[in-house]
């Protein structure tokens, strides 16, 4: 039974498209993060939610929008794709703000 | 801490001897701080995690150190295995932060 479940898996897709990537939890958390791993696996977080309230957003372009409809789901919308988000995306939760969190599997984005 | 556009650090070691991988970390208010193990196409792991109030923490064949003072974590791996080949990850967040920072992550390769 996977925690931390997203999807899809892969996606490519043209510029100047818009795309969803969907997060759901099974785990009973309250704290939901989207993460943006790039080329150099360098992992920067992106947003994060706690009680479907977003707590973070770390300069995130506003073309990226997040949509938590409940505490066990976080979703990401992406406007007007470009080449430069490009990227694995990490969708993760946790109990409050310092516990370890879980991560899916990634969706590994491209934009051509 | 966070990492600027650098390579991705490499550790090469043999079947069976100890590994040790290092991280600095960039937060003086950082209080928690957990070891993530990254295998090929899949998400961040939980490995093992230390609080501030303490300075050594072991699990099994793994074991994390920390040093205020200088602001260093490191991972202790005994007896390396082929399965530990991965990339980890040093992570640090501070109580009600919301917001966890990843280092620049270490490329482990196990010789058999």
């Amino acid at each position: 039974d996977t925690a931390v479940s997203q999807t899809p898996k892969y996606l490519v897709t043209q510029m100047g498209n818009d795309k969803s990537i969907k997060c759901e939890q099974n785990l009973g958390h309250d704290t939901m993060y989207w993460y943006k791993q790039d080329s150099k696996k360098f992992l920067k977080i992106m947003f994060s939610y706690n009680n479907k309230e977003l707590i973070i957003n770390e300069t995130v372009p506003n073309r990226f929008s997040p949509k938590s409809p409940d505490k066990a789901h976080l979703n990401l919308h992406i406007n007007s794709l470009e080449l430069g988000d490009s990227a694995v995306y990490f969708c993760a939760s946790s109990y409050g703000s310092n516990t370890e969190a879980f991560f899916g599997q990634g969706t590994r984005l491209t934009v051509v | 801490g966070e990492s600027v556009g650098l390579h991705l650090p490499t550790l090469s070691v043999q079947e069976g001897d100890n590994s040790i991988i290092n991280c600095a970390y960039s937060n003086s208010a950082s209080d928690y701080f957990i070891w993530y193990k990254q295998e090929s196409g899949k998400g961040p792991q939980f490995i093992i995690d230390i609080r501030s109030n303490m300075d050594k923490r072991q699990g099994q064949r793994v074991t994390v150190l920390l040093n205020k003072t200088v602001k260093h974590l490191s991972l202790q791996i005994a007896a390396t295995q082929p399965g530990d080949s991965a990339v980890y990850f040093c992570a640090e967040t501070y109580t009600g932060g919301f917001k966890t920072i990843f280092g620049a992550g270490t490329r482990l390769f196990v010789k058999a």
